[in-house]
């Protein structure tokens, strides 16, 4: 059961655009929504994280939105870079649970 | 402090044989969790270990399973392995089991089942 949907599947952008990446979960109890950060031969790394009580974090170049009522979120990454170039994944935990639900991934890839 | 790290980083199995995987967490950690990457996929979360005991589990079958030690560090064992079993194998640590304590990845074992 995929409890989090995210798109695209795959991205290009031109250096300097913006990178949107869309999630949408099920479970309204999650009340954790990180994003990761994955590059080849690696494991992925946080990148940023929000709670629900909150619409909207930035930090540098990446922004997350929030949207409770329609259970949606995105990550935004401004002034994309070819170092961005990534898989990124969204992911959703619920209060006093033990397993964070990932949705499929994003490729990334920002032309120079 | 030293990140979270994972042996072997490679690893090729047949069919029917067993596997033992290894993880040591970052410092000052004591929750493991395992997760199952496959290719072109998101990571599926296997089980989570806290304090040498088993918190948690996903959707995964009994021939999957764990341990963790006294230091923390925590081993994968699957039994029987099937073709589909071939996966990046991803340990996480993480300051607590709960709440929104963020998961620290080692980089993975990729095991490949012929």
């Amino acid at each position: 059961q995929q409890q989090v949907k995210q798109s695209p599947q795959s991205l290009i952008v031109q250096k300097g655009g913006i990178s949107i990446i869309n999630c949408a979960y099920e479970n309204t109890a999650f009340d954790y929504f990180p994003w990761y950060q994955q590059f080849p031969g690696k494991g992925p790394a946080l990148l940023i994280a929000i709670r629900p009580d909150v619409s909207e974090k930035k930090e540098g170049r990446f922004t997350i939105s929030f949207n409770k009522s329609a259970k949606q979120f995105s990550l935004h990454i401004m002034d994309s870079q070819p170092g961005d170039s990534a898989t990124y994944f969204c992911a959703a935990k619920r209060a006093g649970g033990f397993k964070t639900i990932f949705g499929a991934g994003t490729r990334l890839f920002v032309k120079a | 402090e030293t990140g979270v790290t994972q042996s072997p980083t490679h690893l090729i199995k047949t069919r029917g044989q067993q596997v033992t995987l290894r993880c040591s967490s970052q410092s000052g950690h004591n929750t493991v969790s395992w997760y199952q990457q496959a290719l072109g996929q998101g990571p599926q979360f296997i089980f989570q270990y806290y304090r040498e005991e088993e918190n948690g589990r996903g959707n995964f079958p009994p021939r999957f399973s764990g341990l963790q030690f006294p230091n923390y560090s925590s081993e994968l064992n699957v039994n029987a392995l099937e073709l589909d079993d071939s996966a990046l194998y991803l340990c996480a640590s993480s300051l607590d089991r709960g709440g929104d304590s963020p998961l620290h990845f080692g980089n993975g074992t990729r095991l490949t089942v012929t």
